[in-house]
This record gives C-alpha cells, structure tokens and sequence, in this order.
C-alpha cells in the first residue's frame, strides 16, 4: 500500500520565522502535489512537481521534488499568519490519475 | 471561490436517515470526484466520474450510492450510515477526457459537507 507521510504532523511558529514541512514515501511517484486547506474550505492546489531534483517558487514557498521521486519538502520564508492552514501533499503513480494523499501537517502561524 | 460549490455545508443525520450531498461545478469540466476526510486518516478517494461514467468505485460500502447525472453535478446519497462515516465530504472536478484518461489532471476541491451520523 504506498503511503506519504508527511512531518511534522503539527507545527506552531511565529511570524517572521522559517520552516519546512516533509513528505517522505516508499514508493516512486510521477508527479507530486502540495495543497493548502484552510478551515471550512477543501484544499487549494499550491503546486505540481513532476522532474526529480524539481524545484519550484511560489513568493515565499519553495518546493522540491527529491532526485528519486520518493520525497518532497516545503519551504516558507518568514511565515504569515496567513499562511495558517493544513498542508498536504498528494503523489500519482505513472499511468493512473489517482492521487494518494499524505497525512498532512496542520501549520499555525501567529502574529 | 473555486467553482465548485457544494451543499449542505453541514449534516447531522441518524443512523436510518437518508440523506444527499450536491456538488455542482461552474468550471466546465466533465470529471468529477467524491473524496472523504476523516480527522485521523488521510483524504481517501471515494468515485471518480468522466463524462458521467463512472470510472472508479473505491471499494466504497454500499450504504454510500453516487449518481452523476450530466457533467456539472455529482450527489452522494447516503442511507444507513454508521458513525465512524462521520467526516467532510469533498468533492472535485478536473477537465477530464472523452479518451478515457485522467492523468495528472488538476483538481478544484469544493468546501466540502461536514457530515456528522448519530
């Protein structure tokens, strides 16, 4: 059964600090997904990593695809309080568009 | 504002109601998905619907009956649920494909239903 973990599960920070959330799997995917979801809505795709050793910026988050495929992190620059919500990545093997989601971490960020 | 929308946004129902979820999508897409959320499991994927096909049932009991009857929206009939299916319900949509596949397609989630069975 292939699973994404992702860590820290919970993670509480103050404005302006840095931090990077994991997502760790057994397996090989061929793309890979990050997602925010803030209380009450459903998850916002944040971005798609499909090469190993991608990275990619989104303002103050960057994102990288391990070399194997097995892994990616998240990383935000001097954390807003708006960046509160719960992270999740999502991995799809080769030939199928199903995604498998990881087990999230819930940020907090406070001002 | 996605263009997913989705209704009731919350549910209490007993254990021998039957209920529905609506999803309806303004974004011109023609696959649509359920997905659960429970609080310690990750998103599960429910069914998926390609031009109103379905194309994946996840091993989903059948106490839980979709319906997709045209492209913009997908229900979830619910009838004699148990507690533990307390969750939100999401649904999504993405372009989806009149060959049949669905890779790596970008999904739009809706708000969800937050759904809680007595």
């Amino acid at each position: 059964t292939q699973l994404l973990e992702q860590s820290p599960q919970f993670l509480s920070i103050q404005e302006g600090e840095n931090l990077t959330v994991y997502c760790n799997s057994s397996s090989v995917f061929s793309s890979l997904q990050w997602y925010r979801q803030e209380p009450g809505e459903g998850p916002v795709l944040l971005v798609t990593v499909v090469t190993g050793g991608e990275v990619k910026k989104l303002k103050r988050l960057t994102f990288q695809f391990g070399d194997a495929r097995k892994d990616s992190s998240l990383h935000i620059t001097a954390a807003q309080p708006g960046d509160t919500g719960l992270y999740l990545c999502a991995g799809t093997t080769s030939g199928t568009y199903k995604y498998i989601f990881g087990t999230g971490t819930r940020l907090k960020v406070l001002a | 504002e996605t263009g997913v929308t989705q209704t009731p946004r919350h549910l209490v129902m007993g254990m021998t109601n039957k209920k529905s979820l609506k999803c309806e999508q303004h974004l011109g897409h023609n696959a649509m998905y359920w997905y659960k959320q429970s609080a310690k499991k990750p998103l599960e994927l429910m069914f998926v619907y390609n031009f109103k096909e379905q194309t994946e049932n996840n091993s989903v009991p059948s106490r839980f009956s979709p319906e997709c009857p045209n492209s913009s929206h997908l229900f979830l009939h619910l009838h004699t649920l148990q507690p533990e299916d307390s969750a939100l319900y999401l649904c999504a949509s993405s372009f989806g494909s009149a060959a049949g596949g669905l890779a790596q397609e970008t999904q739009y989630f809706g708000p969800g239903t937050r759904l809680l069975v007595l």
